[in-house]
């Protein structure tokens, strides 16, 4: 009955290589995102989807490509991996209403924890 | 732009002791939301309040109270008598309701350690 859900939990893979994160959630949720969590534990928006469409997106390299193929899964595919990918990274959805989706708590995903060699 | 400042980074405790976490935000919008999520060593991210700009009442829920005060865009976390497994990292969120352009903006995040 996991809420919001994420393969895989560790990702290590070599430079230039390229990965997939997926995401699914189950609680019905519109809207869902991609946070980077560094290693200073800064935790930062990279992405936000809502009923599939591109809502945000925060200035992160092309090389980062996420992908909503319905909305209950967010895939993210991250091409070319430099060192610097090496985060956690975090999947959450929330029940965004249009106008209120800022005053909807988010839900987190366990977390991906990618290392880039 | 909005902004979240936790000016705490580290904080020691004994256990029983009563902790503070404090949190300031900035932000240009009326209406905004926000947040506290605790991250214990195991690395999930769990939700614990959030608070309506409109809505000062300060919100107690066992252990744990809020105190928001829009006079200074505060909104701090206190923990009453703490135990070893409030020992995590604390983050307070800002979200402003701009329908589905809305994001959480965190703060640093406050590494509490409470000590047996």
């Amino acid at each position: 009955d996991t809420a919001v859900s994420q393969t895989p939990k560790y990702l290590v893979t070599q430079m230039g290589n390229d990965k997939s994160i997926k995401c699914e959630q189950n609680l019905g949720h519109d809207t869902m995102y991609w946070y980077k969590q560094d290693s200073k534990k800064f935790l930062k928006i990279m992405f936000s989807y809502n009923n599939k469409e591109l809502i945000i997106n925060e200035t992160v390299p092309n090389r980062f490509s996420p992908k909503s193929p319905d909305k209950a899964h967010l895939n993210l595919h991250i091409n070319s991996l430099e060192l610097g990918d090496s985060a956690v990274y975090f999947c959450a959805s929330s029940q965004g209403i249009s106008g209120r989706a800022g005053g909807n708590e988010q839900f987190f995903g366990p977390g991906t924890r990618l290392t880039v060699l | 732009a909005q902004k979240v400042t936790q000016a705490q980074t580290e904080i020691s405790v004994v256990e029983k002791e009563d902790v503070t976490l404090d949190c300031v935000y900035e932000t240009r919008d009326t209406t905004y939301y926000l947040f506290w999520y605790k991250q214990p060593p195991s690395g999930e991210l769990v939700f614990l309040i959030r608070r309506n700009s409109f809505d000062e009442q300060n919100e107690i829920s066992g252990r744990y109270s809020w105190n928001f005060q829009k006079s200074t865009s505060s909104f701090n976390f206190t923990i009453t008598a703490s135990q070893v497994v409030d020992s995590a990292v604390y983050f307070c969120a800002l979200s402003e309701a701009s329908g589905a352009n809305s994001k959480l903006t965190f703060g640093k995040g406050i590494t509490l350690s409470v000590r047996p």
